[in-house]
């Protein structure tokens, strides 16, 4: 099993939608939580760090499930800007990061 | 430019020729990743440093493969006898000690012909 998962999409949604993206993750003792965006054949750029009590950035905000472990990313009044794919990373607090494969999504106008 | 930095962008190699990447991380930051990354999947652990001392290295990593960072400041990744499964994007981040947050360079792509 693998220790990141999500769902590769695409997500194709109009200009001003709201979209949510989930990540579920395999070890529970998993410590740190984080969404980045990758832009076609750029690096990773950190999105936020996700937080137990969750964290809101402008329209973005990210829940963190530990029950169920999984990660969520809601990006509020979708702009075209918005298109890319959006990658979780998980840390165990060993210095090793997991990626997820990533989520692509398309704001169309 | 205060980020990560990374050369060369891209390298054409012919199989079984050794390359080497450079990736000079944020100045005060002391923790150096490097990941690989190919089409339609993220990015995979390689290897960490904290300062000079390599801490921490995947089972990707095979014995053709060997990163330094000598000082504690730039590093480099080495691959010899290059493979056409190498070709991929060479990723380092770097991040400051007691925090989790990494930031990337723009990579190196490699392609093995």
């Amino acid at each position: 099993r693998k220790e990141v998962e999500q769902d590769p999409g695409p997500f194709n949604v109009p200009e001003g939608a709201t979209v949510a993206f989930n990540c579920t993750y395999s070890n529970s003792a998993s410590q740190s939580f984080f969404w980045y965006r990758q832009d076609c054949r750029k690096e990773p750029k950190l999105l936020m760090s996700v937080y137990s009590s969750g964290n809101e950035d402008g329209r973005f905000t990210a829940q963190l499930n530990r029950a169920s472990q999984y990660i969520s990313l809601l990006i509020r009044d979708s702009k075209l800007s918005d298109s890319a794919t959006y990658l979780c990373a998980v840390n165990r607090g060993e210095n090793k990061f997991y990626f997820g494969s990533g989520t692509k999504l398309n704001v169309k106008p | 430019d205060t980020g990560v930095s990374q050369d060369p962008r891209h390298k054409i190699t012919k199989r079984g020729q050794n390359v080497t990447f450079r990736c000079d991380p944020i100045s005060e930051h002391n923790r150096l990743y490097w990941y690989r990354q190919t089409l339609g999947q993220g990015p995979e652990f390689l290897t960490y440093f904290q300062n000079e001392a390599q801490l921490e290295k995947s089972r990707l990593l095979s014995d053709r493969f060997s990163a330094e960072r000598p000082k504690g400041s730039f590093s480099t990744l080495e691959i010899q006898r290059t493979e056409q499964g190498d070709s991929a994007m060479y990723l380092c981040a770097s991040s400051l000690a007691g925090l989790y947050e990494q930031y990337f360079g723009p990579g190196t792509r490699l392609t093995v012909t």
